[in-house]
């Protein structure tokens, strides 16, 4: 049972133009959202995060969206760049532990 | 001044070997987790451990351990390896203090391979 879902496995943007990556998620108990980026063959690097009592968090280039009564949240690359190609994950967590529950990542190649 | 470092980057081992991977952080953190990225490139929590509490994802077989010697280390011990342990296992480690940011910071991650 995936609590949180990316549904476009790939997305391709021409550089300079915006990319919109999208995360629905199912619990109700999440309340901080984190997107990651990975290159290949290194860990997940924390891009920006989003707690539960916003719906917009912004830092540079990179924006999220929270949807709360959508259980939605996407984030917003803007201009983009050739150097973002890269897979985007999305994460959800709750509780004290704060383990993160990932999305299956989206595949974003920016084209120069 | 790599934040979490993991050792090794690659193993390669047969069936039925016990193996451990080791993983230290620097950033002071107060929590520590392991993660599983399987061939379907899905990235699953195995465990969270702060010197408080440890949380097993209760998919994780017991033949699992994680080991923390303290704050700043946390390894990974795996027995009786089996072919479908093969993937890549990640380290990460964050605060978890109320009103901290909950941030988890990754290892380069090691590559399982189990013949």
């Amino acid at each position: 049972d995936q609590q949180v879902k990316q549904n476009s496995p790939s997305l391709s943007v021409q550089e300079g133009r915006i990319s919109i990556l999208n995360c629905d998620y199912t619990n109700s108990m999440f309340d901080y959202f984190l997107w990651y980026k990975k290159y290949p063959a290194e860990g997940p690097t924390f891009l920006i995060s989003i707690s539960s009592i916003k719906d917009k968090n912004e830092d540079g280039r990179f924006t999220v969206f929270l949807n709360k009564s959508a259980k939605h949240l996407s984030l917003h690359i803007v201009p983009s760049q050739p150097g973002d190609s890269a897979v985007y994950f999305c994460a959800a967590t709750w509780g004290s532990a704060r383990q993160l529950t990932f999305g299956s990542g989206t595949q974003l190649t920016v084209l120069p | 001044d790599t934040a979490v470092s993991q050792t090794p980057k690659y193993l390669v081992t047969q069936m039925g070997n016990d193996k451990s991977i080791k993983c230290e952080q620097n950033l002071g953190h107060d929590t520590m987790y392991w993660y599983k990225q399987d061939s379907k490139k899905f990235l699953k929590i195995m465990f969270s451990y702060n010197n408080k509490e440890l949380i097993i994802n209760e998919t994780v077989p017991n033949r699992f351990s994680p080991k923390s010697p303290d704050k700043a280390h946390l390894n990974l011990h795996i027995n009786s390896l089996e072919l479908g342990d093969s993937a890549v296992y990640f380290c990460a480690s964050s605060f978890t203090r109320k009103n901290a940011l909950y941030e988890q910071y990754f290892g380069p991650g090691t590559r399982l391979t189990v013949t």
